[in-house]
């Protein structure tokens, strides 16, 4: 049971290049998340899915696309990546989408963005 | 919506004093409470949490954490703190109700023990 996992764990990007960011859960969790870390601003929700086949925007949506595929997937883009996108992005998921329930993190992906 | 407020950036102690970390939260709804911890270069915890029931809430490695409704504050504390508590520390709530469980996080407070 590995639980949440992330890939990959580090990039550089150039300004205009694009990249996915796989989450991978095998907790047969019916919502994930993603999130990016700022210093001095916490984390902040970018997307998130209720369900395969779902998504829905966050806080901070704008430059960002998702897909849900599989329910065990959660794929974050970046079409055109700029210097702004440059942060630690998370993952993470719940079992049933429960305000009560705990989320479960990945390890983290390290964008940066020149 | 909600927000949180953590006023402390950046705490340091030395091993053994006492810890207290602010934490408060605007919502007019019900809300449920997170502590999570992030130690350096790994993802988050959950340290502890409450969405009911007795308002001191107990957690893992000795911290705790007490609801007060009428101050919307959720103060984590500890009372004589290790080196290895050195972590990044986030105070979270979901809104009760159809939230889908979405988090909103403070700013995070970074605390540094010296032994």
């Amino acid at each position: 049971n590995a639980g949440v996992t992330q890939t990959p764990k580090f990039r550089v990007l150039k300004t205009g290049q694009s990249m996915t960011l796989l989450c991978a859960q095998d907790m047969n969790h019916e919502y994930m998340y993603w999130y990016r870390q700022d210093p001095g601003m916490g984390l902040r929700l970018i997307h998130y899915s209720v369900g395969e086949g779902t998504t829905a925007k966050g806080e901070v949506p704008d430059g960002y696309n998702v897909s849900r595929l599989k329910k065990q997937n959660f794929l974050l883009g970046l079409e055109s990546a700029a210097p702004s996108q440059t942060s630690v992005y998370f993952c993470a998921s719940i079992l049933r989408g429960l305000s009560t329930d705990t989320q479960y993190f990945g390890p983290g992906t390290r964008l940066t963005v020149l | 919506a909600q927000s949180v407020s953590q006023h402390n950036h950046h705490v340091i102690l030395s091993e053994a004093a006492s810890l207290e970390l602010g934490c408060n939260y605007s919502y007019g709804g019900t809300v449920n409470l997170f502590w999570y911890v992030q130690y350096p270069g790994q993802h988050l915890q959950l340290l502890l949490k409450y969405f009911s029931g007795d308002p001191l809430v107990k957690g893992i490695k000795g911290f705790e954490a007490e609801f007060i409704k009428s101050k919307f504050s959720f103060n984590l504390r500890k009372p004589s703190v290790q080196w290895s508590d050195t972590a990044e520390y986030f105070c979270a709530v979901t809104a009760g109700g159809t939230s889908y469980g979405k988090l909103t996080f403070g700013q995070g407070t970074i605390l540094t023990v010296h032994p």
